[in-house]
């Protein structure tokens, strides 16, 4: 059972433009979201996250939003530039005895042509 | 670079073999997670240790264990290996066990032929 969701595998996007991401958890447990951003032969790398107590975090050019009624999120990348290109991952927590469990969807391929 | 360091980078072994992949934290780092990466998969995550416990357990198998060390670097073996073990294997550290960022390396591939 998928908890967390990211039903695009791939996203092209024009450079400048806006880069929608998605994702859908299933797991009303969840209460903290983060984004990781992932090159190849790398390891994943932090982005933004957000608090279950917020619906939107802003960081530069990265701005998540979190629609808990409808337990989905979406990163936005605005202007969208070529080096954005990478996998992106969403991944979800719950609350725990100080565990930093994560749980990942299976990454959406972004590509910004230039 | 994120100060995790995974080692080895690839390691290509037999089916029932046995393997150690090793991680040293981010200086200062306390708590330690290994994930498994599998094809077409999210990152699974297998199991968390801080400054030497066990805190927390995912989707391992038991043909898998791992241990913290006092320095604080973490192994995982892997033994009996199958073909479906083949995967990368990442581990990812932080200062505290809580809901704080972790830092991932880079990642040891593994392929079990």
């Amino acid at each position: 059972d998928q908890q967390v969701k990211q039903n695009s595998p791939s996203l092209s996007v024009q450079e400048g433009r806006i880069s929608i991401l998605n994702c859908d958890y299933t797991n009303s447990m969840f209460d903290y979201f983060l984004w990781y951003k992932k090159y190849p032969a790398e390891g994943p790398t932090f982005l933004i996250s957000i608090s279950s107590i917020k619906d939107k975090n802003e960081d530069g050019r990265f701005t998540v939003f979190l629609n808990k009624s409808a337990k989905h999120l979406s990163l936005h990348i605005v202007p969208s530039q070529p080096g954005d290109s990478a996998v992106y991952f969403c991944a979800a927590s719950a609350p725990g005895a100080g565990s930093y469990q994560l749980t990942f969807g299976k990454g959406t391929k972004l590509s910004v042509i230039p | 670079d994120s100060g995790v360091t995974q080692t080895p980078k690839h390691l290509i072994t037999a089916t029932g073999q046995r393997v150690t992949l090793r991680c040293s934290p981010r200086s200062g780092d306390l708590s330690v997670y290994w994930y498994q990466q599998s094809l077409d998969q999210g990152l699974q995550f297998l199991i968390q240790y801080y400054n030497g416990e066990e805190r927390a357990k995912g989707n391992i198998l038991e043909r898998f264990s791992a241990q913290q060390f006092p320095d604080l670097h973490s192994e995982l073996n892997l033994s009996s290996l199958e073909l479906g073990d083949s995967a990368l294997y990442f581990c990812a550290s932080s200062e505290t066990g809580g809901r704080t960022e972790a830092f991932f390396g880079q990642g040891t591939r593994l392929t079990v032929v």
